[in-house]
């Protein structure tokens, strides 16, 4: 299985800021995800995150509030965008290896005051 | 899979004894894998199990097995001799090429 790391592991923001998600996984995949989990809630898909090229974004979700960086096959950012609290959740990212199986970062916790 | 249904929010099982969590999926697709990932308080999702759809063959890993049952698209996961630690959020998934849907998930307390 890949090992995937995400940083930071949480973080507390003031409205109408940034923040940037790093996921670092520890072996080449092919495909890199991005997830949000809202409090209590399942997971919901944000974008496939593509080498040197835009991200591939679930209806819903759009690059102005959720710009995603691929620049190599082992590293991706999401920011998060103009922060509102209604962005407060969990952050995830995760990697597949050709599988169709995906492992997880440990996730973000974010909290916008 | 385009829809995955988990039916049981919560459900308790006493330390050492089997409990089976429920799963019903709906998919056009051909080929397509099923799984269950858990997660625990500190939030990481840790996958459980994986069944690849075209294989009959229920899949096991120690203590974790699933039924699956393709024309029913039904994929439940039954833990044998449950232990504390298996104390934690449970979330079936489906899809190909990347596409994972998600259950709403089954909440699951192991009592001593």
């Amino acid at each position: 299985s890949a090992v995937i790391s995400q940083k930071p592991s949480r973080d507390i923001c003031q409205r109408g800021t940034s923040l940037t998600i790093q996921c670092q996984v520890d072996s080449q995949v092919t495909m890199m995800f991005w997830y949000r989990q809202q409090p209590g809630q399942s997971l919901t898909l944000i974008a496939t995150a593509n080498q040197g090229s835009e991200a591939t974004y679930e209806s819903g979700f759009v690059i102005d509030k959720f710009p995603i960086s691929r620049p190599n096959l082992t590293f991706s950012t999401l920011t998060v965008s103009n922060m509102s609290p209604e962005d407060s959740s969990i952050y995830l990212c995760s990697g597949d290896r050709s599988t169709d199986t995906q492992y997880f970062g440990p996730g973000t916790r974010l909290t916008v005051l | 899979a385009q829809t995955v249904t988990q039916s049981q929010p919560e459900m308790s099982v006493q330390e050492a004894e089997t409990v089976t969590l429920s799963c019903t999926y709906d998919t056009s697709e051909n080929n397509y894998y099923l799984f269950w990932y858990k997660q625990p308080p500190s939030r990481q999702m840790i996958l459980v199990i994986r069944q690849e759809a075209y294989k009959q063959q229920n899949a096991t890993e120690n203590r974790f097995s699933v039924n699956f049952q393709k024309a029913a698209k039904s994929f439940s996961l039954k833990i044998s001799d449950s232990q504390l630690g298996d104390t934690a959020m449970y979330f079936c998934a489906g899809g190909s090429q990347g596409n994972l849907i998600f259950g709403k998930g089954t909440k699951l307390s192991v009592k001593p």
